[in-house]
């Protein structure tokens, strides 16, 4: 069974400072794996979808890599309004009894204080 | 391009009745998944439906069932509500079935309260 784990649960941050959030994975044959963002009362928005170790994906203060056991979310000098739950999930690929969906982590809630 | 659009936002239901979501996909995307969303759960995958048949199915009993309409378009049926159905359900939407470079959009969700 596919299972995603992503740490740490909650992070603090000051706005400007730098870190990382991690997603671990365990899955037959990795279709996907992708991370969203999640504002409160909001359904997730969004942002990468990784498919190979070694691949890595930019979007303003983002950034998202890929080994074959796990994926990081980078935040460079985050603003306030990074502040928000990022969740990552992974899709299993053909041949799996899960095939197409998505199992997600239980995530990540990021506070950036101005 | 108007997003995925879920109705009602908010219900509000007693234990044993029923309810019945709805949810229509970005235009042009004919796979639409659904998930529950609670605190202690996170995220959990319900069904999938492409074309008009259910491809997928996560663990959730059979109360809970769904159907796909030719226009793609979805809902979502849970009969004889538990106290533990309160959650948010979420519709997401791709334009495809599974396959490489399948993102799910996601829309902003029906926040159904049991009591």
């Amino acid at each position: 069974e596919d299972q995603v784990t992503q740490s740490p649960e909650a992070l603090r941050l000051q706005e400007g400072e730098s870190s990382s959030l991690n997603c671990s994975y365990t899955v037959s044959g990795l279709r996907g794996l992708f991370w969203y963002r999640q504002d409160p009362g909001k359904g997730p928005e969004f942002l990468f979808t990784l498919y190979s170790a070694g691949e890595e994906k930019e979007k303003e203060r983002l950034k998202a890599t890929l080994t074959k056991k796990e994926s990081f979310l980078h935040i460079t000098a985050p603003k306030p309004e990074d502040s928000a739950t990022y969740l990552c999930a992974v899709q299993e690929g053909p041949g799996g009894t899960s095939y197409g969906k998505l199992t997600f982590g239980q995530g990540t809630i990021l506070t950036v204080h101005p | 391009k108007a997003g995925v659009t879920q109705t009602p936002r908010y219900l509000i239901k007693t234990r044993g009745q029923q309810v019945t979501l709805s949810c229509s996909p970005i235009s042009g995307h004919r796979s639409v998944s659904w998930y529950q969303q609670t605190p202690g759960q996170g995220l959990q995958f319900l069904f999938e439906y492409f074309s008009e048949t259910q491809r997928n199915k996560g663990n959730f009993p059979g109360r809970f069932s769904g159907r796909q309409f030719s226009n793609s378009r979805s809902e979502m049926n849970v009969s004889t509500l538990e106290l533990g159905d309160s959650a948010l359900y979420l519709c997401a939407s791709s334009l495809k079935a599974g396959g490489p470079g399948n993102i799910q959009y996601f829309g902003a969700g029906t926040r159904l309260s049991v009591l």
